[in-house]
């Protein structure tokens, strides 16, 4: 058990909608990153929050938002979901911002149908 | 898209056999780093490589940070079962900059 808490940890739902995925770092860290793993893109970084303000974006969509709450914890916001958008999502967290030694959360399963 | 290129992609090796993966990029790296993935979980980190040439073991598995700073190896000795999983490399250009992964190196172990 890494620390990191996710949920849901399995969401279906319908083209078009919008999900948001919770995230609970490690007692103590700072930092929160989210991935997005799919089978033909592997681990994608999307977005890196230190201490409520955001540090970093990868590829993440327009259609995808993030944020850190006051208590450290996160949440990732997808709509106008699309089918393409079926795929684990995993939150990480570190007590910096170096952005290397990252702890997984076992993710969140999202399927679009 | 992915910058580094990890093999092999899958392994199907015999209960008690070495295992060696590696991965490589064009661009230098200031950190390497290599996770496990088993099924439905995330990722978890296994070794953690901060300085070129450095050599780090974790139990049976081993891990270099190659010399030019654009590989790492991972090695895995007398493996068993429960080292089946999905294994993959990541690193790090700079402190701040995000992890880039690797694709995986998927390990079967036949008992």
């Amino acid at each position: 058990d890494s620390g990191v808490t996710q949920t849901p940890k399995h969401l279906i739902t319908a083209t078009g909608q919008r999900v948001t995925l919770r995230c609970s770092p490690r007692s103590g860290d700072l930092s929160v990153y989210w991935y997005q793993q799919s089978l033909d893109q592997g681990l994608q970084f999307l977005i890196h929050y230190y201490n409520g303000e955001e540090r970093a974006k990868g590829n993440i969509l327009e259609r995808f938002s993030a944020q850190q709450f006051p208590d450290l914890h996160s949440e990732l916001n997808l709509s106008s979901l699309e089918l393409g958008d079926s795929a684990l999502y995993f939150c990480a967290s570190s007590f910096g911002a170096s952005g290397n030694t990252i702890y997984f959360g076992e993710g969140s399963w999202l399927t679009v149908v | 898209g992915q910058q580094l290129n990890q093999s092999p992609q899958s392994m199907f090796i015999q209960e008690g056999e070495d295992v060696s993966m590696n991965c490589t990029s064009s661009s230098i790296f200031n950190t390497w780093l290599w996770y496990k993935q088993d099924p439905g979980e995330g990722p978890v980190l296994l070794i953690a490589l901060y300085k070129a040439g450095e050599l780090t073991s974790n139990g049976r598995l081993t891990a270099q940070f190659g010399i030019t700073r654009k590989d790492s190896f991972l090695n895995i000795s007398a493996s068993i079962p429960s080292d089946v999983g999905i294994y993959f490399c990541a690193g790090q250009r700079s402190a701040g900059n995000m992890l880039t992964f690797g694709g995986g190196t998927r390990l079967m172990v036949k008992p």
